[in-house]
């Protein structure tokens, strides 16, 4: 099956900075959702992109379907950005099975 | 537009018993999933309905969870016995019928403790 993997595992950030966090996937997709997994266990869809750049407030994001990458940029980081980063594609012959990456953990300190 | 619903929101139980989570998606989503994330561990996909139909269950653990949709609307993921193992935070997503590949849209997740 698909492989998907998230560097970098962890991250530790100071309020105010920006960071990148990176996605590969080992075949073509067709979808790829970025979500964020708050302290309280929540899951927060960020981003639906497949391909191309999408931008949401201080968050964005950008696939390369061709690369098979997408990165997601957090920018001014706030204490509230902590949590977990996942990544989950769709390869095309996959009906609906979503494949997780096995997540960034962020910490953002004050 | 009401988002992806689940209950509880936390669930303990002790080990050996039973415990139904149940999930209500978006008005109509014809497809349902389940995915489960268990000790820290990766994100992974229990289950897929296509109405009351199940499409997909490759990813269901043993034969100790039962899921169920009955009339293509919630659905409910039964865990009986429990075992320890089985803790963690379970989440159900739903999408239109449009395409096999639309965004999948999370619910707030279940988180069950079995001690």
């Amino acid at each position: 099956g698909i492989q998907v993997e998230q560097s970098p595992p962890d991250l530790i950030l100071q309020e105010g900075a920006n960071s990148t966090l990176r996605c590969n996937f080992s075949d073509s997709v067709n979808n790829l959702q970025w979500f964020h997994q708050n302290p309280w266990g929540q899951l927060i869809n960020l981003f639906y992109i497949p391909s191309g750049t999408k931008q949401n407030g201080r968050l964005s994001a950008t696939t390369v379907a061709t690369e098979r990458y997408s990165l997601l940029y957090i920018s001014s980081s706030q204490t509230t950005d902590s949590g977990v980063y996942f990544c989950a594609v769709l390869s095309t012959d996959s009906w609906g099975k979503l494949q997780f990456g096995a997540g960034t953990q962020v910490v953002v300190t004050p | 537009e009401a988002g992806v619903t689940q209950f509880p929101s936390h669930s303990v139980i002790e080990k050996g018993q039973t415990v139904t989570l149940r999930c209500d998606p978006i008005s109509g989503h014809d497809n349902l999933y389940w995915y489960r994330r268990v000790m820290g561990k990766e994100i992974k996909f229990l289950l897929h309905f296509v109405k009351e139909s199940k499409q997909d269950e490759s990813g269901m653990p043993n034969n100790r969870f039962l899921a169920e949709r009955t009339g293509g609307t919630y659905s409910t993921l039964k865990v009986q016995p429990a075992e320890l193992e089985d803790s963690g935070v379970y989440f159900c997503a739903s999408s239109p019928w449009r395409e096999s590949y639309d965004e999948q849209f999370f619910g707030p997740g279940t988180r069950l403790t079995v001690l």
